[in-house]
């Protein structure tokens, strides 16, 4: 099983600043990875696709980058909304495997 | 906007089986992968498993020997059965589609649209 390490647990910025998270993987994911976002009580939204795609209706702030075991997504400008938790999740190897989040806190 | 809607009791005794139906909105039931995924409170997130409308199926191994998926296309409906359960399995259970469609292709292992969830307790 691919583990995915989110880091770090927390972020605490405020809005309009950059948040930068981190995602590694165990093992090669090649491309495959992506990004989710979970706000309190809801499930999560896909973000982000194969490292940097982002997905149908997500402001251009979100964007990823990496490649192999190592992944980044950043959020440019952080607005009220941002504020919540990301997972990174590939689809390379089954099972299909999510990191364990990282919560993005205001400041 | 493609729409899924998990339904079934909300507690289980434990060691008995945890039975949750999604139900989709349209009849792209007959067209995809239909993944059950789930999330402890507080903790994070894990895939259970798929099935295809076929009735092909695939589980997470932590969970495989417990675990059965199946489908139901004439009612736009798939299910999780979950067996001898015990309070580590209490958590939010999705269903959520397994595929993502964009203007540039599909893209299997990618959870698009997700039911709102449904909590499932655990009790002795």
């Amino acid at each position: 099983e691919i583990v995915l390490t989110q880091s770090p647990a927390t972020l605490s910025l405020s809005p309009g600043e950059r948040a930068t998270l981190s995602c590694r993987a165990s093992q090669s994911v090649s491309s495959y990875l992506a990004w989710y976002q979970q706000r309190p009580g809801q499930a999560p939204r896909l973000l982000v696709y194969d490292t940097s795609n982002t997905a149908t209706g997500i402001p251009a702030r979100f964007s990823g980058s990496g490649s192999g075991t190592d992944f980044t997504l950043t959020i440019n400008s952080l607005e009220p909304e941002d504020f919540a938790v990301y997972y990174c999740q590939q689809r390379t190897n089954w099972p299909w495997t999510f990191g364990q989040g990282t919560k993005v806190e205001i400041k | 906007q493609l729409q899924l809607q998990e339904s079934g009791p909300r507690l289980v005794k434990t060691s008995e089986t945890l039975s949750l139906t999604c139900t989709v909105s349209d009849d792209s039931v007959r067209n995809d992968y239909w993944s059950w995924i789930r999330q402890p409170p507080g903790k994070g997130v894990e895939w259970i498993g798929y099935v295809h409308y076929s009735g092909t199926t695939k589980y997470n191994p932590s969970l495989k020997s417990r675990v059965t998926i199946s489908v139901d296309t004439s009612k736009n409906q798939f299910s999780l059965k979950l067996n001898s359960v015990t309070a580590a399995d209490a958590a939010v259970y999705y269903c959520a589609s397994s595929t993502y469609y964009s203007s540039s292709g599909s893209y299997f292992g990618l959870f698009q649209y997700w039911g709102q969830g449904t909590l499932v307790t655990v009790s002795s």
